[in-house]
């Protein structure tokens, strides 16, 4: 059983850089899986961010305006997430999360519990 | 980016009823398609994917139907850990979306 563990700062100053990572145990990073960051804003809805696979290869999501970079370290079985300028908007629990192919369907099967970053002014 | 609209955003119910929550989709994503239900404190947890696959684990009063631009997610037989806030989520396409939710409260 996969599981995932995120960690980072749980505050950031404004325009600053938010940086997280992500340990995966259970399992290898290296597997045929895509590794994923979602964020929640407090009380809101759900965002994907993007996500990597083990070779490096990544794709984000264009409402970060190129702010985000996430990628992998296999050594350490962990992958990570940083967003550059941040602003109040970036306040959120932000979750990682596996990607698994079941047939021919994508299924987000794994998360992390969330960790809360906090953007101060 | 694929829009996902649910409906109704909130939703009264009390024990023992059956509900359903609908998804619509901006364009067709055939059957890619994932429900998610949401507790408090909690990362989400999928329940249906492939828009009508029970994912394993998930209890068997959870049923999705649904393809194209239309989708439901029907809960029969309510259960306590139920009430809870629901999210549909496409990965037709780059960048994933969710919907915005539905909030399951207890009448």
């Amino acid at each position: 059983q996969v599981q995932l563990q995120e960690s980072g700062p749980g505050l950031v100053k404004a325009s600053g850089t938010l940086s997280l990572t992500c340990v995966v145990s259970g399992g290898s990073i290296s597997s045929s899986n895509w590794w994923n960051w979602v964020r929640q804003p407090p009380g809101k809805g759900l965002e994907w961010i993007g996500n990597v696979y083990f070779s490096g290869t990544a794709n984000y999501n264009p409402s970060l305006q190129n702010r985000a970079t996430i990628s992998v370290d296999t050594s350490k079985n962990q992958f990570s997430l940083e967003v550059t300028s941040v602003t109040a908007a970036d306040t959120a629990v932000y979750y990682c999360a596996r990607v698994q192919r079941y047939f021919e369907y994508l299924v987000f099967d794994s998360w992390g519990q969330g960790t809360l970053v906090a953007v101060s002014s | 980016d694929i829009q996902l609209t649910q409906s109704p955003s909130f939703l009264s119910a009390s024990v023992g009823d059956r509900v359903t929550i609908t998804c619509r989709a901006s364009r067709d994503i055939s059957t890619y398609l994932l429900w998610y239900r949401q507790i408090p404190g909690k990362a989400p947890q999928v329940l249906i994917y492939g828009a009508s696959t029970l994912q394993r684990g998930a209890p068997s009063r959870f049923t999705g139907g649904g393809s194209g631009t239309d989708f439901t997610l029907t809960i029969n037989f309510l259960q306590a850990e139920d009430f809870a806030t629901y999210y549909c989520q496409q990965l037709k396409t780059y960048p994933y979306t969710f919907g915005q939710g539905t909030k399951l409260k207890i009448k």
